[in-house]
């Protein structure tokens, strides 16, 4: 399989931007997908990018994706002690039959 | 909006018990999913269902088996649970398709194994 590789643990201040990053391998892959994991619970879809788009903003949240360099980020502007969790990208690859391939996953700590 | 749901949410249970978890989705998707999840994060695909009658197994071995018989319902059964068992179960939804198909998970069940 295509392995999606994320950076483990990022901390940062209240306010603060955060910016979680994520490599992957699949060029063919349409969409990518950031998603939101809080403590207990199950993952939240965040926000997505569709391939042939190079940023997409969404209030707080900003997606960058390089698809030369297959690297998607993830920017949060003023970041707030409820955007602690894990984060996770996932690329979905083209047809009906693909399986979806999650990242590892990115630990973000707010310090207050 | 996402609607899917898996019971019980935590499960504390001796070994050697036989265990069914379950998860059920109300939007009418036919790719169904089950993940583990351990303390270090990752995700991993245990089992995935393309609609009813289908099962296949995922990237990670495991000794659990799934069914589908409804296209709402996505049970996980282990005949015999052993402390290894111990861990989060995430199980997940989606459409069919080529195009946008992001996974909707529910809250996860979390395993332990006396």
């Amino acid at each position: 399989g295509e392995d999606v590789e994320q950076s483990l643990f990022l901390s940062v201040r209240e306010g603060d931007s955060s910016v979680i990053n994520c490599t992957y391998t699949d060029s063919s892959s349409t969409y990518l997908y950031w998603y939101k994991q809080e403590p207990g619970a199950g993952l939240q879809l965040l926000t997505y990018i569709f391939s042939n788009m190079d940023m997409k903003q969404d209030q707080r949240l900003t997606v960058l994706l390089n698809k030369k360099d297959k690297h998607l980020s993830l920017r949060i502007a003023d970041t707030q002690t409820g955007d602690s969790a894990i984060y996770f990208c996932a690329e979905n690859p083209p047809g009906g039959y693909q399986k979806v391939t999650f990242g590892t996953g990115t630990k973000l700590q707010v310090i207050p | 909006e996402a609607d899917i749901y898996q019971t019980p949410r935590y499960l504390v249970i001796g070994t050697g018990k036989k265990i069914t978890l379950e998860c059920s989705q109300t939007m009418g998707h036919d790719k169904m999913y089950w993940y583990q999840q351990d303390p270090g994060m990752e995700l991993h695909l245990i089992h995935y269902s393309y609609g009813v009658n289908s099962t296949e197994k995922g990237d990670l071995s495991s000794e659990s088996t799934v069914s589908r018989i409804r296209t709402e319902h996505f049970p996980l059964t282990l005949e015999s649970a052993r402390p290894s068992h111990t861990s989060q179960y995430l199980c997940a939804s989606s459409e069919t398709g080529g195009g946008n198909q992001p996974q909707h998970f529910g809250d996860g069940t979390r395993l332990s194994i006396l």
